[in-house]
């Protein structure tokens, strides 16, 4: 069975910094393009970005680009997400979220997510 | 960005109607099309790629049809679990982008 469980979400003040990680189990995670969905209070999810099976490439969206960097270890089956200089608008649950096994850019298993409150 | 717009925002239904929501993507995407079904406190659930393949284990009711900039996705015979709030993603190109959402509820 594919599990994804996230941890690391909290509260944190504007301008504060937060690394979340992703633990995968039931599939061989070194095949897979990983990504980070987010979604605000009542509003729909939002892709963060993704990044290959190697780690070598790396796409974001532009709102946190140069914030937030998305890294993965497969010897470790984990998936992060660090981000830095965090602004009230990315108070969001953080889903990390399997890319389907074609690796075309849907997502085919999500985690249960993790909150991130930014707040002073 | 390729910008997807869904309509309804929300709709009220009953149980055994056939409901139909419809996904515009601002350019092209071909087929490159996801849905996603999401209840609330709950992450979401993939149910159609490539605009119209199910995926294993979801009800033959549900069905995706489109390609280009339309697309649906058709509920055929509401089941009383299917009270959900559902989602179009486009994947043609980055920025991955994600319709508003269409909330379908019990009448």
């Amino acid at each position: 069975e594919v599990q994804l469980v996230e941890s690391g979400g909290g509260l944190v003040q504007p301008g504060g910094s937060l690394r979340l990680s992703c633990a995968a189990s039931g599939f061989t995670f070194s095949s897979h393009w990983m990504t980070w969905v987010r979604q605000g209070p009542g509003k729909g999810p939002e892709w963060v970005a993704n990044i290959n099976q190697g780690g070598s490439d790396k796409y974001y969206v532009d709102s946190v680009t140069g914030r937030f960097t998305i890294s993965r270890d497969n010897a470790k089956n984990s998936l992060y997400l660090q981000m830095n200089s965090l602004r009230a608008d990315d108070t969001a649950v953080y889903y990390c979220a399997r890319t389907d096994p074609y690796n075309s850019g849907w997502f085919d298993q999500w985690g249960q997510g993790t909150l991130v409150t930014v707040s002073s | 960005d390729i910008q997807m717009t869904q309509s309804p925002s929300s709709l009220s239904a009953s149980v055994g109607d056939r409901v139909t929501i419809t996904c515009r993507a601002s350019q092209d995407i071909s087929s490159s099309l996801a849905w996603y079904q999401q209840k609330p406190g709950k992450a979401p659930k993939s149910l159609i790629y490539t605009a119209s393949n199910l995926l294993s284990g979801v009800p033959s009711r549900f069905s995706g049809s489109g390609s280009g900039t339309d697309f649906t996705l058709t509920i055929s015979g509401l089941q009383p679990e299917d009270f959900a709030t559902y989602y179009c993603q486009q994947y043609k190109s980055y920025p991955l982008t994600l319709g508003g959402g269409t909330q379908v509820e019990t009448k």
